[in-house]
Formats: structure tokens, C-alpha cells, sequence
């Protein structure tokens, strides 16, 4: 079956530094990638996506490519601010239209210190 | 455009009552899920409602239950309340004409005592 398998946290970073959360998956098709993030005390938002392979998501200074032959959508940064402190989510939908093949990773909780 | 409403944001409970959550989805969103985020933990599939039906339900007991009206909202009742089901409810839409990304609310905090 599919699923998502996203690095553990908490992972504890200093202001500026590189950051990368790695995520891999497994899917019988054709699958949608995401990146949500939660910030403290708030619901869950989309932070990227990408839609088939090779495809490369970009937002807020992060990004993740989608790679088919590794089957991964690793989050990078390449310097971190203390307000992206937060629980960075990966998942799936598959297939991409059509409800409920949905699966997300348990979660990565970043800390950015100053 | 209004994004997903949920309401009440905060929400204290005892041992044994009944809890009603509520959420409101982008207008023309028929798809509605639920999800429980204990505290520390990943997010647990509830729910899955579309079309006023319940299409799957999650590892939950019977005690959690909910519906769908016909403009789309949805209603998530928890009975008998336990303490472990204090966490963070969270609704979202689904855009399942395009990507199958989720749009999420800000959640609802239940605390059981």
C-alpha cells in the first residue's frame, strides 16, 4: 500500500543554517507530493507541491523535487529563519484527483534558534 | 473567497459528555475530512465525508461519529469523551478536480477533563 516515510524530528537548526527534511515514498501509481506546515497553534498549510516527476515545488524560500527513480521530495532551505519554526508534514495523494488517497508522514518539528 | 471555517476554536469538556465540532468548507468543496492531532503525535484519519455520505472512517471507535449536510458542512461528534481524545480536530477540503491538495482549517482544540 502507499505510504510516507518522513525523517523523525525534532530537528534543532541555528538562524542561516541549511536545512533539509528527507521524505520518501511508496505508491502504486502516479502520485501528487506536498509539503504542509504547521505553525504553533494553527492548522495545517499547503507550503508546496509537485504534481509528477522531475517536477520541482518552490515556496517561502523552500523547495523539494520529486524524484521518480528515488521515489523522494526531500524539503530544503537553504537558510533557515527563526520564524520557520514549525511541524513540516510530507505526503501523498494517490491517485492525485480523487478523494481519499490520501497519506501523510508523521511529521518533522523544526526548532530555528537564533 | 472564504477558506474552511471550524468552530468552536477551543472547546473544555469532562469525562463522559459529548463534543460537537463543526466545519464549514470552501463554497463548491463537497469533500470533507477529519482528522485528530493529539498532541505531540502525526495527524490521524478520521472521516472522509463527500456528497453527504460518509465514504471511510479511520481506527476509531463507533463513539466517534459525524455527518454531512447538504450544503457541505460537516458536524464531528465525539460521545462518552475519554481523556485521550484531547487533541487538536482539524477539518480540510479537498481539491479533487486538480491536484488532491488539502485545504485545511485552524482546528478545534478539545481538552477533556
Amino acid at each position: 500500500g502507499d505510504s510516507v516515510t518522513q525523517m523523525e524530528g525534532p530537528v534543532t537548526l541555528s538562524e542561516e543554517a541549511f536545512l533539509t527534511i528527507n521524505c520518501t515514498y511508496t505508491a502504486t501509481g502516479y502520485p501528487s507530493l506536498f509539503w504542509y506546515v504547521q505553525y504553533p497553534g494553527e492548522g495545517l498549510q499547503l507550503l508546496l507541491k509537485a504534481t509528477k516527476a522531475d517536477d520541482k515545488g518552490s515556496n517561502k524560500g523552500f523547495e523539494a523535487t520529486y524524484r521518480k527513480e528515488t521515489t523522494s521530495f526531500h524539503l530544503e532551505k537553504g537558510s533557515v529563519q527563526v520564524s520557520d519554526s514549525a511541524v513540516y508534514f510530507c505526503a501523498l495523494s494517490d491517485p492525485p484527483t480523487g478523494a481519499n488517497n490520501l497519506f501523510f508522514g508523521t511529521g518533522t518539528r523544526l526548532t530555528v534558534i537564533p | 473567497e472564504a477558506g474552511v471555517t471550524q468552530s468552536p476554536t477551543h472547546l473544555i469538556k469532562t469525562r463522559g459528555q459529548q463534543a460537537t465540532l463543526r466545519c464549514s468548507p470552501i463554497s463548491g468543496h463537497t469533500s470533507v475530512y477529519w482528522y485528530q492531532q493529539a498532541l505531540g503525535l502525526g495527524l490521524q484519519f478520521l472521516l472522509w465525508y463527500d456528497e453527504g455520505e460518509e465514504r471511510n472512517r479511520g481506527n476509531f471507535p463507533p463513539r466517534f461519529s459525524g455527518r454531512q449536510f447538504p450544503n457541505y458542512s460537516s458536524e464531528l461528534n465525539v460521545n462518552a469523551l475519554e481523556l485521550e481524545d484531547s487533541a487538536l480536530y482539524l477539518c480540510a477540503n479537498q481539491d479533487t478536480l486538480n491536484t488532491g491538495e488539502l485545504f485545511f482549517g485552524e482546528g478545534s482544540r478539545l481538552t477533556v477533563l
